[in-house]
């Protein structure tokens, strides 16, 4: 039962332009989203949040949007760059949870020259 | 200076033995966790210690036995290992559990 879902396993978009990750949520008692990027044989790196109480996030070239009545956050990045593939996992929590991260499966992008 | 840095990097091993995988942040982060990720690529979380307290379990067969010695550390000690156990486990730390955590990068454990 996937409480975080990306539906997308992978994205390819070329240099320059957005590329857009999708993330869907079935628990109404999350109140904390997060995005972390992975390159292969590394951990997640943590990339940008947002919590409930806001519909958008956007630090630099990424930009998070939180539509709570949907139940779906996106994150935008602009303009790609190649440096960018990598996979990126959305993850929520709850408050209360003591830091009990639920994520997605991962989406893969790459960012073709 | 890696903030949070995991030992071995990768671990081949019979069933049936025992080993253990180290943890350390040197972010004076208060809580640190374990997940696992397994071969469907879901990252689940196993454990989270807060000030070398357990806040959480999340339903770890109990041959899992995470050690946390001082804050600083978490190794996650693993008995009679079993084919399933097969997956990458990743530490973390946060400063609080309700704010982002910082990653290792993954321990490559197989079991054959």
């Amino acid at each position: 039962d996937q409480q975080v879902k990306q539906n997308s396993p992978s994205l390819s978009v070329q240099e320059g332009r957005i590329s857009i990750l999708n993330c869907d949520y079935t628990n109404s008692m999350f109140d904390y989203f997060l995005w972390y990027k992975k390159y292969p044989a590394e951990g997640p790196t943590f990339l940008i949040s947002i919590s409930s109480i806001k519909d958008k996030n956007e630090d630099g070239r990424f930009t998070v949007f939180l539509n709570k009545s949907a139940k779906h956050l996106s994150l935008h990045i602009v303009p790609s760059q190649p440096g960018d593939s990598a996979v990126y996992f959305c993850a929520a929590s709850e408050g209360g949870s003591q830091g009990n991260l639920i994520f997605g499966k991962g989406t893969k992008l790459s960012v073709k020259p | 200076d890696t903030a949070v840095s995991q030992t071995p990097k990768y671990l081949v091993t019979q069933m049936g033995n025992d080993k253990s995988i180290k943890c350390e942040q040197n972010l004076g982060h208060d809580t640190m966790y374990w997940y696992k990720q397994d071969s469907k690529k879901f990252l689940k979380i196993m454990f989270s210690y807060n000030n070398k307290e357990l806040i959480i379990n999340e339903t770890v067969p109990n041959r899992f036995s995470p050690k946390s010695p001082d804050k600083a550390h978490l190794n996650l000690h693993i008995n009679s290992l079993e084919l399933g156990d097969s997956a990458v486990y990743f530490c973390a730390s946060s400063q609080m559990a309700d704010q982002p955590q910082h990653f290792g990068d993954g321990t490559r454990l197989s079991i054959l």
